[in-house]
């Protein structure tokens, strides 16, 4: 089974610029959420998808981020323009979802996005 | 916001030896899991204890949970080279199963 994908793997860029990361969750896998993660520290959500809707955006940015999730299966985060503070992993986990006996709450992790901003 | 805080923050062992890992959080929880990152790579899921377990093992792993004092531990027994990586705490708050992560803590084993 292959796992959750995420595109580019890095990714350097010049401050004012806009970036975008690219992920493919599993099969079957209704969450997707896209995390941050500084150099040293644990990954931070950003957002959480059920299916195509956005559940919990509360710590996205959104002057200058945002995410899409369209039919539910693939997502993007877009971020314009960059700040040198922007620089870090992106992380992208997908899960079961909801609160079905089916869920475990076990997140699934992409190989993540580094983006440099100079 | 991280709710789970690691402790020790790095830790270097000799391959062979066993390795014990903390993590406190604050709030309750319904599950509490750990994660495992190698550098540059995603995180890995490697166990899951729900609020009513008070130990789990899988492997050379064990895993205790104590909401109490809200706190949980992570053994890795007979630790090898390859367990070198970040290891990271993450609780499920109650009602939720959104994932908060602790800052983690890195092992080092040296063969």
């Amino acid at each position: 089974e292959a796992g959750v994908v995420q595109s580019p793997r890095y990714k350097i860029i010049e401050k004012k610029q806009p970036v975008a990361f690219w992920c493919n969750p599993i099969s079957g896998h209704n969450t997707l959420y896209w995390y941050l993660q500084n150099l040293g520290q644990g990954p931070e959500l950003l957002i959480r998808y059920e299916n195509e809707e956005a559940v919990d955006d509360s710590q996205l940015p959104k002057d200058r981020f945002s995410a899409e999730r369209l039919k539910g299966v693939d997502s993007t985060l877009k971020i314009q323009p960059a700040e040198l503070g922007d620089s870090a992993v992106y992380l992208c986990a997908s899960s079961l979802g909801g609160l079905g006996t089916l869920n475990t709450g076990e997140l699934f992790f992409g190989e993540g996005s580094r983006l440099t901003v100079l | 916001s991280q709710q789970g805080e690691e402790d020790p923050q790095a830790l270097s062992i000799q391959e062979g030896e066993n390795a014990t890992m903390n993590c406190s959080y604050k709030t309750s929880i319904n599950n509490l899991q750990w994660y495992r990152q190698n550098s540059g790579r995603g995180l890995v899921h490697l166990i899951l204890i729900r609020s009513n377990e008070r130990e789990k093992h899988s492997g050379r792993l064990r895993v205790t949970l104590d909401t109490s004092k809200k706190s949980s531990s992570l053994l890795i027994t007979a630790s090898r080279a390859a367990d070198t990586a970040s290891y990271f705490c993450a609780t499920a708050g109650a009602g939720s199963y959104q994932l908060t992560f602790g800052k983690g803590t890195k092992l080092s084993v040296i063969p």
